[in-house]
């Protein structure tokens, strides 16, 4: 498909697991970011990364997130020992180039539920 | 990021002209307004943006005050798709990240 793709969509898991999310940006777009959104609230700034190196990761909430963009294209966001608060849907979103730093395209989300 | 606000939520009839507004007033000169809508269990899609002019597209128009304070989202023709929650953004120095509030919450009624 063309657009943002997020697997998986849904993920149950219980607390004190490791949990992997993985996005593909659209083609050819150098920036992707992470976003959380927690029920009710708008989407929260995680991470931001231009081609390989994460540009500004100032919204990981602590040590147990961390995100990686190896060759620039697919990003996997992972946390580690996973607790209850962790649970909400994580967004992915690309964009083409720097000049246009505000019109990102999101995926549908990774739903992520600790148990 | 310059604060926005917005009502928490607003309705229209369907096929009527829904205008969602938003305040700015602490927007800078080089900083741009965003838009986008947030559809029920799907992530959030870009609508528009400007920075002086009135903009429109094939989904909305946006229409910017004199004094940058603040702006309308202009949906000329709801639909009921069109149900979703609104976000006004003024990135700060129009940078790459995008902080979103609570946004409007619009609904369209039959």
């Amino acid at each position: 498909g063309a657009g943002v793709s997020q697997t998986p969509s849904n993920k149950v898991t219980e607390k004190g697991k490791y949990v992997e999310l993985r996005c593909d940006p659209i083609s050819g777009h150098t920036a992707l970011y992470w976003y959380r959104q927690s029920l009710g609230q708008g989407p929260e700034f995680l991470i931001y990364f231009q081609g390989t190196g994460a540009a500004d990761d100032s919204g990981l909430p602590n040590d147990r997130f961390f995100a990686v963009r190896p060759e620039g294209s697919v990003s996997t966001l992972k946390i580690q020992r996973t607790e209850r608060g962790d649970s909400a849907v994580y967004l992915c979103a690309s964009s083409p180039t720097y000049s246009s730093p505000g019109e990102l395209f999101f995926g549908e989300g990774s739903r992520l539920t600790v148990l | 990021d310059a604060k926005t606000t917005q009502p928490p939520s607003m309705d229209c009839a369907e096929g009527r002209a829904a205008n969602l507004p938003c305040n700015h007033s602490t927007i800078s000169g080089n900083e741009y307004v965003y838009w986008y809508r947030q559809i029920h269990s799907q992530g959030p899609q870009y609508i528009i943006h400007g920075l002086k002019n009135n903009e429109t597209n094939e989904m909305a128009s946006l229409i910017i005050t004199e004094d940058r304070k603040s702006s309308t989202l202009i949906l000329p023709h709801a639909t009921l798709r069109d149900t979703a929650v609104y976000y006004c953004i003024v990135p700060m120095d129009s940078s790459y990240k995008l902080i979103f509030g609570s946004g409007t919450r619009l609904l369209v009624r039959p």
